[in-house]
């Protein structure tokens, strides 16, 4: 069993487009995050929700809107794609949310998205 | 500032010899402190944690990191690396109450 599937694991399309990727997590934990992984490999946290609601949002265009119908999804949705937006976005999930330290992190395998 | 560092963008170990990635970071107190490996194509996943206690914590696939306090460090090691640790690995800090930090990685290449 995928413990936090994404999908779609690629994704290809022209710049002004509007795409979502989705991401799910069997594992019964309250907080999910997406983190960006750009072409050098920083990973740079840009949404954190637990339970439903927004708890991180970093200086994010407002092009990127997460949404997050219940507790085991957490999908995201960017409009008007742009070329700097080519990345691997992560999904992840964690028991305890709200910045606790004791959080660990499991990682679902990356979407990447190149805008052309 | 509170920041992780990763001072090594890129290491070389031949099969079967000894590793060790360092890991810096800069705050006041101690932070949580974690490693991750990042396979080719792959998601994270997480090799070992330190939150307190013994300063050496052992991980999964062999791999065992130091938390030294008077240094700031959190070095990984390995005594015996195996073509199969080719990965990015990831150094990762919570500072406090904030959200998961990460170093910007060190990519290690196995030579036979």
């Amino acid at each position: 069993d995928t413990a936090v599937s994404q999908t779609p694991k690629y994704l290809v399309t022209q710049m002004g487009n509007d795409k979502s990727i989705k991401c799910e997590q069997n594992l019964g934990h309250d907080t999910m995050y997406w983190y960006k992984q750009d072409s050098k490999k920083f990973l740079k946290i840009m949404f954190s929700y637990n339970n439903k609601e927004l708890i991180i949002n970093e200086t994010v265009p407002n092009r990127f809107s997460p949404k997050s119908p219940d507790k085991a999804h957490l999908n995201l949705h960017i409009n008007s794609l742009e070329l700097g937006d080519s990345a691997v976005y992560f999904c992840a999930s964690s028991q305890a949310g709200g910045g606790s330290g004791a959080n660990v992190l499991t990682f679902g395998a990356g979407s990447r998205l190149t805008v052309l | 500032a509170q920041s992780v560092t990763q001072p090594d963008i890129h290491i070389t170990v031949s099969e079967g010899a000894s590793l060790e990635l360092r890991c810096n970071y800069s705050y006041g107190a101690t932070p949580y402190l974690f490693w991750y490996v990042q396979s080719p194509g792959q998601g994270l996943q997480l090799l070992l944690k330190y939150f307190s206690g013994d300063t050496l914590v052992q991980g999964i696939k062999g791999f065992e990191a130091e938390f030294k306090r008077s240094q700031s460090s959190f070095n990984l090691r390995k005594p015996s690396v195996h073509w199969s640790d080719a990965a990015e690995y990831f150094c990762a800090v919570v500072f406090g109450n904030e959200k998961l930090t990460f170093g910007t990685g060190t990519r290690l290449t196995i030579i036979p």
